[in-house]
């Protein structure tokens, strides 16, 4: 089974912080995603990922950037924390459409989520 | 763009039945669905792609209009284990590589 890691589930951070979300996926998947998960607004695009050391923004970047050095990492930063960037964050990563079990589109596996909550 | 999803919110009996109903406002390829149980991740449940094709999870379907950018997701005889929020994500090609979700559908199966 695909496996998609995010190493912190819960995190409490200060205004101003610099925080960092880490995704590891481990079935060698050539796209990444961050979205973030808001009751009421569903899961929105934050940043996404096609190759190592590729990113593009998706509807919701202001505040936020990512880094991908390796192909299975995928890092969301905020720079500096603020209370509104309190929320759910989704890791989710994808193979290319055609590839393995992709079923001919872009079928996400998600990780757990890392709940985080800036004070 | 994120798609519509109505309705918001379900309570259903087991046994009973429900629809959920996905639209865009653009030209879309696939509709994909996913299902969020309380405190886990989104699991996929079922894609369906332009031109007919279906796959997925056979206790539960769906169906796709291209021509009104709609998709529905029905679930019969509802089971306890329905329970859940579910999501519709859309794109609107295969070089689309990104979903956008709706606000999700938070479906509560009662015995």
């Amino acid at each position: 089974d695909v496996k998609v890691t995010q190493s912190s589930r819960y995190l409490v951070k200060r205004t101003g912080e610099k925080v960092f979300l880490e995704c590891v996926q481990d079935m060698d998947h050539e796209n990444m995603f961050w979205y973030r998960q808001d009751p009421g607004l569903g899961l929105r695009l934050i940043y996404f990922s096609y190759d190592v050391k590729m990113k593009e923004k998706g509807d919701i970047p202001e505040g936020y950037s990512v880094s991908r050095e390796k192909k299975e990492r995928f890092s969301l930063i905020l720079e500096s924390a603020s209370t509104n960037q309190t929320s759910m964050y989704l890791c989710a990563s994808t193979n290319l459409p055609g590839q393995g079990d992709s079923l001919g589109a872009n079928v996400l596996t998600f990780g757990a989520g890392s709940r985080l909550t800036v004070l | 763009q994120q798609p519509v999803q109505s309705p918001q919110a379900v309570i259903l009996r087991e046994g009973e039945d429900a629809v959920i109903n996905c639209s865009s406002s653009k030209a879309l390829y696939s509709v994909h669905w996913y299902r969020q149980k309380h405190g886990e991740a989104p699991v996929f449940l079922m894609i369906l792609l332009k031109g007919g094709e279906q796959k997925g999870h056979d206790k539960i379907s769906a169906s796709f209009n291209e021509k009104k950018q709609q998709s529905s997701l029905y679930l019969t005889a509802s089971q306890l284990s329905y329970s859940g929020t579910y999501f519709c994500g859309t794109d609107a090609g295969l070089s689309d590589y990104k979903l956008s979700f709706g606000a999700g559908t938070t479906v509560t199966v009662r015995a």
